[in-house]
């Protein structure tokens, strides 16, 4: 089965609201990152947090390791924070990184 | 800004033809990356290096070939294409200690690749 969870698959948002995306992971961890992928585009690293809480403007990542699990949060949706966001763990296999699938973030005026 | 440039950006081939894309990277990275992205599947990892002459599998490396000649180049290599292997595909590289994994990934912007 899928190592890395992403959920919700997709979310839609009115400006200014607050969105939670999740990722959940059935194997070891010794590393948990974060990416943005704009539509048609490449990926930005956004968050590397193997565990705790870590803070970047509206961005908010934590990482639960005993839980296996790892929330990225954003206040206050922009436009522009439309994209899909990724997680990728890395499980001590060297530098492997494993993605999730993705949450499809869709933020509307 | 590091950057990673990928080529070519669109690629069509034809079944059982030999298709190399190359993706280059000027940040003196150890670690490059070769992903291809499919609707449903999110980022799956062909191959991986850890620096010049090192190729490692990924998690879905048959029908792909690696090579790394340089620090700089990283190939990808499909000697016989097939129709399932029409995808996006992304080079990644990140700098870290031999071995682990970097804590920044810098993504060139893709190739799309169409085999008929």
């Amino acid at each position: 089965g899928q190592q890395v969870q992403q959920s919700p698959t997709s979310l839609v948002l009115q400006e200014g609201e607050n969105a939670e995306l999740q990722c959940n992971f059935s194997t070891s961890l010794n590393s948990m990152q974060w990416f943005y992928q704009r539509p048609g585009g490449s990926l930005i690293s956004v968050f590397y947090n193997p565990s705790g809480t870590k803070q970047s403007g509206r961005l908010t990542s934590t990482t639960v390791i005993k839980e296996r699990r790892s929330s990225l949060h954003i206040s206050s949706s922009q436009i522009t924070d439309s994209g899909t966001y990724l997680c990728a763990l890395n499980n001590n296999a060297g530098a492997k990184l494993t993605f999730g699938g993705g949450t499809r973030l869709t933020v509307r005026p | 800004e590091a950057a990673v440039t990928q080529s070519p950006r669109n690629k069509v081939a034809v079944t059982g033809g030999k298709v190399t894309l190359s993706c280059n990277q000027t940040n003196n990275h150890n670690n490059m990356y070769w992903y291809r992205q499919d609707t449903g599947h999110g980022l799956r990892l062909i191959h991986y290096s850890y620096g010049a002459g090192s190729t490692e599998k990924g998690d879905i490396p048959d029908g792909y070939k690696a090579s790394r000649p340089s620090q700089e180049n990283f190939s990808l290599i499909l000697e016989l294409a097939t129709p399932s292997q029409t995808s996006v595909y992304f080079c990644a590289s990140g700098d870290a200690l031999r071995g682990r994994v970097a804590e920044t990934l810098y993504f060139g912007s893709g190739t799309r690749l169409t085999v008929l």
